[in-house]
């Protein structure tokens, strides 16, 4: 399975910042996705970013907002803008094996606005 | 709207019983369902899959049913161990459309394992 890794594990910030989460994928996939997680709650799809493609975003999430980058098939990196409280949240990296299609998640950046 | 839902968002079991985690869906046209496994401070490990034309599909310790005629997914785990407790998700996925790959979670059931 892919090993994958996120940039800060945590942060805590202030509002009206912006915090840019790192993801790194151990081999070269097509599909990465970003999710939120908030307390104690499920995940929620935030966009997919597909290399050499701007990111979708789903409902309730918008580029402004959540920026994404996909420079390549390993790299993918979320900004959280102009940040509020309620964008604490755990956001997690997720992607799609080429071969199997299964997904797997990275460990998450817990992060907290104060 | 479409969603995904969990029947108990709770399970406490004995180690060495068997656990059955419920998950009810209202997409029919999902063409694979997942079960991950969160535990404290991780990220959702995947645990094992099914296809939507399957009924039954075993892994190691573990055993996933789907039963479309009332859509519904489970969860079982056989001789359940302490490093099993974790809140577990089920999810769905599209494989094909504008939908591709995207999973939509249901709301997760907490299972604790007592020694």
């Amino acid at each position: 399975s892919a090993v994958i890794s996120q940039k800060p594990s945590r942060d805590i910030c202030q509002r009206g910042t912006s915090l840019t989460i790192q993801c790194q994928v151990d081999s070269q996939v097509t599909m990465m996705f970003w999710y939120r997680q908030q307390p104690g709650q499920s995940l929620t799809l935030i966009a997919t970013a597909n290399q050499g493609s701007e990111a979708t975003y789903e409902s309730g999430f918008v580029i402004d907002k959540f920026p994404i980058s996909r420079p390549n098939l390993t790299f993918s990196t979320l900004t959280v803008s102009n940040m509020s409280p309620e964008d604490s949240s755990i956001y997690l990296c997720s992607v799609e094996d080429d071969s199997t299609y299964e997904q797997y998640f990275g460990p998450g950046t817990r992060l907290t606005v104060t | 709207g479409e969603s995904v839902g969990l029947h108990l968002p709770t399970l406490s079991v004995q180690e060495g019983d068997n656990s059955i985690i419920n998950c009810a869906y209202s997409n029919s046209a999902s063409d694979y369902f997942i079960w991950y496994k969160q535990e404290s401070g991780k990220g959702p490990q995947f645990i094992i899959d099914i296809r939507s034309n399957m009924d039954k599909r075993q892994g190691q310790r573990v055993t996933v049913l789907l039963n479309k005629t009332v859509k519904h997914l489970s969860l079982q785990i056989a001789a359940t161990q302490p490093g099993d407790s974790a809140v577990y998700f089920c999810a769905e996925k599209r494989a094909g459309g504008t939908s591709y790959g995207k999973l939509t979670f249901g709301q997760g059931t907490i299972l604790t394992v007592h020694p």
